[in-house]
């Protein structure tokens, strides 16, 4: 049972446009919910992340719109620039029984997304 | 801040061969870490978490025998893929919680070759 779902598989966007990513989830226990941004060879890196308690948060180009009724949340980057080109994966996670330290991270399929010129 | 250093990126080896595979927290001590796999194309998968002192958590259809973790101590994790096949070919990837609002520090990953 996939957990967290994420769409599109693959996006491509001119440059200078807003590329869209949605991710849903099922389990109300999650509580923590970031962006993650993976060029080929190379580990994720945290883009931006939200909490529950706030609906939008924005950081520079990136914006995560979040929506807790629906369980939806959602990553905008405004004017994409080809250098934005890379695997972008939506997460979350919750506390775990075992208190802090112990939660893990479950991952949608992540969004190929290529920024044309 | 807050960066995991792993060794190394890529390898290549021989069936049957054993590779380790290290992570080390650089500036912060990881009580844990998680040990993920991603093949092309995909998303990372959780094969199993460590907790420094105590044996790995090891996700359901992941061999604990052939993966074998270590946690020995807040700065160092390291997995084993033993008597390694083929099949066992893929990226292998680190994380730590950094202790900053839910922050997760992955590693650059690990490229395993098995001919």
């Amino acid at each position: 049972q996939q957990q967290v779902k994420q769409s599109p598989q693959s996006l491509i966007v001119q440059k200078g446009g807003i590329s869209i990513i949605n991710c849903a989830y099922e389990n109300t226990a999650f509580d923590y919910f970031p962006w993650y941004q993976q060029f080929p060879g190379k580990g994720p890196a945290l883009l931006i992340a939200i909490r529950p308690d706030v609906s939008e948060k924005k950081e520079g180009r990136f914006t995560i719109s979040f929506n807790k009724s629906a369980k939806q949340f959602s990553l905008h980057i405004m004017d994409s620039q080809p250098g934005d080109s890379a695997t972008y994966f939506c997460a979350a996670s919750n506390r775990g029984d075992s208190g802090a330290g112990s939660y893990q991270l479950t991952f949608g399929k992540g969004t190929k997304l290529s920024v044309i010129p | 801040g807050a960066v995991v250093s792993q060794h190394p990126s890529w390898v290549i080896c021989k069936s049957g061969t054993s590779v380790k595979i290290e992570c080390r927290s650089l500036d912060f001590q990881a009580t844990t870490m998680f040990w993920y796999r991603q093949f092309p194309k995909q998303s990372l998968m959780l094969m199993a978490t460590s907790n420094e002192g105590s044996k790995a958590t090891y996700e359901q259809g992941v061999e604990k025998d052939k993966f074998l973790i270590n946690h020995a101590s807040l700065t160092l994790s390291t997995l084993t893929v033993t008597s390694a096949h083929p099949e066992d070919s893929s990226f292998y990837i680190c994380s730590a919680p950094s202790g900053r609002s839910y922050g997760y520090t992955f590693g650059s990953g690990t490229r395993l070759t098995v001919v």
